[in-house]
């Protein structure tokens, strides 16, 4: 079975440019996740998706960051304009659904952000 | 607010050693605990999971027990390998069973 999906793997930019994520979740999966990890810090939710509306967002910068799920499968994460404090690897993660204690989580291998 | 709460790293051992890395968290009711693991340049892997009091989650040498009385969720393995070498990352599944919250992650360093 495909894993979860993320592009590019690293992406190098300046400060007060633009950047973009792509996630493809695992086949199937209705929820979707993405979330911010700083180095030497453990993951933090930036934004959950059901299919394609939003049930979390509260802890995403929206003056900056920008979400969508159009179509209720694939998924992008912008950034603009970015700042040096954004430099983060960004996980996308996907499960069968959310709202149930058997829930599991399953997570890409990161997009690799460096603000310069 | 839901939190979790892991030992300071990094964590230096030599191979076969017996590792323990210590895991408490806060939270409303009983929430899914779970043990991720990160391995150089890679994504979080899933390690083990327990989903009610006195669970014991398994995987790969590894194990930790839901405690509920202290609330805890700590990580053994009798053995460790070069291989194990990594951070590992204690989380709990929120109360509405949506989101994970993680802790700060442990960094493991074993050498041989």
């Amino acid at each position: 079975e495909a894993g979860v999906a993320q592009s590019p793997r690293y992406k190098i930019i300046e400060k007060r440019q633009s950047v973009a994520f792509w996630c493809n979740p695992i086949s199937g999966h209705a929820t979707l996740y993405w979330y911010q990890q700083i180095l030497g810090q453990g993951p933090k939710l930036l934004i959950q998706f059901q299919n394609n509306g939003v049930v979390d967002d509260s802890q995403l910068p929206k003056d900056r960051f920008s979400a969508e799920r159009l179509k209720g499968v694939d998924s992008t994460l912008k950034i603009q304009p970015a700042k040096l404090e954004d430099s983060a690897v960004y996980l996308c993660a996907s499960s069968l659904a959310a709202g149930h204690s058997g829930n599991t989580i399953y997570f890409g291998e990161g997009s690799w952000l460096t603000v310069v | 607010g839901d939190s979790v709460t892991q030992m300071e790293g990094p964590v230096t051992l030599s191979e076969e050693a017996f590792l323990t890395i210590n895991c408490t968290y806060t939270a409303t009711g009983y929430p899914s605990l779970f043990w991720y693991v990160q391995y150089p340049g890679e994504g979080l892997q899933l390690l083990l999971k327990a989903t009610k009091a006195d669970d014991k989650g398994s995987n790969k040498g590894f194990e930790a027990t839901y405690r509920k009385e202290t609330t805890s969720f700590h990580l053994e393995k009798g053995s460790v390998q070069v291989s194990d070498s990594a951070v590992y990352f204690c989380a709990l599944l929120n109360q509405a069973g949506t989101a994970l919250i993680f802790g700060k992650g442990t960094t493991l360093s074993v050498s041989s």
